[in-house]
């Protein structure tokens, strides 16, 4: 059975000070990591996707890693709109389906 | 939402009554998924339909069945709804490409706003 572990379960950063999010995997097969942000009373907004250890992507203030067994995701010189829930799935194996984390809350304080 | 709409957006029901959830899409992505969002659980898939009439179930898929007549819209019935389905539920789409010269398939979800049900 797939699984995916997120931590922590909650980070408070001050408006600046960088960090990274972990999300390790076990599972059979990968065929791509998915991190994805929520807000508060929305839906999860698509992030990145990583298909091979050592891939690398980045968007404004954030940077996903990949190796063979977890996934970062670098949050540089947070501000506090970056303040959210950030996911993590995994898809394995022949289907279309996802195998979802239960995320880290993260706050960005001023 | 990557014109994903979910109807209705909150409601409350009482236990043993029937429930229909509705997304619709205007991507015309031929995957659509629904899951259940709760706490400490994270996101759980419910069902998915990989096309017109064609579905198949998820990891928690009892008490629950979908239909899907039409590209554009996925609905979801909870027969007789119990409080363990108090929930936020989200539809999802994605389509399926293979790039040229990359690593294989592609499968971005891409979720709706959410709808807030409260089974009393």
């Amino acid at each position: 059975e797939d699984q995916v572990t997120q931590s922590p379960e909650a980070l408070r950063l001050q408006e600046g000070e960088s960090s990274s999010l972990n999300c390790s995997y076990t599972v059979s097969g990968l065929r791509g990591l998915f991190w994805y942000r929520q807000d508060p009373g929305k839906g999860p907004e698509f992030l990145f996707t990583l298909y091979s250890a050592g891939e690398e992507k980045e968007k404004e203030r954030l940077k996903a890693t990949l190796t063979k067994k977890e996934s970062f995701l670098h949050i540089t010189a947070p501000k506090p709109e970056d303040s959210a829930t950030y996911l993590c799935a995994v898809q394995t194996g022949g289907g279309n389906k996802l195998t979802f984390g239960t995320g880290t809350q993260l706050k960005v304080e001023l | 939402d990557a014109g994903i709409t979910q109807s209705p957006r909150h409601k409350v029901t009482e236990t043993g009554t029937p429930v229909t959830l509705r997304c619709h899409q205007t991507e015309n992505h031929r995957y659509m998924y629904w899951y259940r969002q709760d706490p400490g659980h994270g996101l759980r898939l419910i069902h998915y339909s990989y096309g017109v009439k064609d579905t198949d179930k998820g990891e928690v898929s009892d008490g629950y069945s979908v239909s899907r007549s039409k590209t554009e819209d996925f609905l979801l019935t909870l027969e007789s709804a119990t409080s363990s389905q108090t929930s936020v539920y989200f539809c999802a789409i994605s389509e399926i490409w293979t790039s040229g010269g990359g690593p294989g398939s592609y499968n971005e979800q891409f979720f709706g706003p959410g709808t807030r049900l409260t089974v009393l």
